[in-house]
């Protein structure tokens, strides 16, 4: 089974500021997407951004970023300008191409937002 | 276009006794798979469904099953129900099971006392 780690339970950012979400993975696979979800207080989980493996350039959603290191197996989540809205917990996911187009996750960092 | 719809939202249950929830995907998505999250656990996966068929399955107990109508609706079962079944139940859809994005719904809270 393919594992995704977030080292990071809880991180905080000012207001207007940026703050970086840490993810790795662990894989023999060369094909494969990459994902970071929101989960608001609501628990909805929101997809905010995606990433093809064999795409070199890094994915972008206005205020959100990713710093895909394939060969690091590393793939973070850059938040700029954070929002109040912002605060909520992020999880990274893996979809394997091997195991069915299974999706695994991490376990989450919880963002908070401080006026 | 309507979202994944999760029913209950909320249910307290008895140990031992069995809970069904309930899935209805997005308009036209035909893949839907359920998660268990807890705290510290993160989301795991229980099993995902396509055209009636579970097509993968995590490693759940056989406490654990599910089904799937030929509307794409999915159901989850969980009989004779342990403390440790509490958790955020999941549903997420996709159009096929090589779709690349899955969408969530808000989940079906369950408590078991």
């Amino acid at each position: 089974a393919q594992t995704v780690t977030q080292s990071q339970p809880e991180m905080s950012v000012q207001e207007a500021e940026t703050v970086t979400l840490s993810c790795t993975y662990d894989t023999s696979e060369s094909d494969y997407y990459l994902f970071w979800y929101k989960q608001p207080p609501s628990r909805q989980m929101i997809l905010v951004i995606r990433q093809e493996a064999y795409k070199q350039q890094n994915a972008t959603e206005n205020r959100f970023s990713v710093n895909f290191q394939k060969a690091a197996k590393s793939f973070s989540l850059k938040i700029s300008d954070s929002q109040l809205g912002d605060a909520a917990m992020y999880f990274c996911a893996y979809r394997s191409p091997n195991t069915g187009n299974q999706f695994y996750f991490g376990t989450g960092t919880s963002l908070t937002v401080i006026p | 276009k309507a979202g994944v719809t999760q029913t209950p939202r909320y249910l307290i249950k008895t140990r031992g006794q069995q809970v069904t929830l309930s899935c209805s995907p997005i308009s036209g998505h035909r893949s839907v798979s359920w998660y268990q999250q807890t705290p510290g656990q993160g989301l795991q996966f229980l099993f995902e469904y396509f055209s009636e068929t579970q097509r993968n399955k995590g490693n759940f107990p056989g406490r654990f099953s599910g089904r799937q109508f030929s509307n794409s609706r999915s159901e989850m079962n969980v009989s004779t129900l342990e403390l440790g079944d509490s958790a955020l139940y999941l549903c997420a859809s996709r159009q096929q099971v090589s779709g690349n994005t899955i969408y969530f719904g808000e989940g079906s809270w369950l408590t078991v006392v």
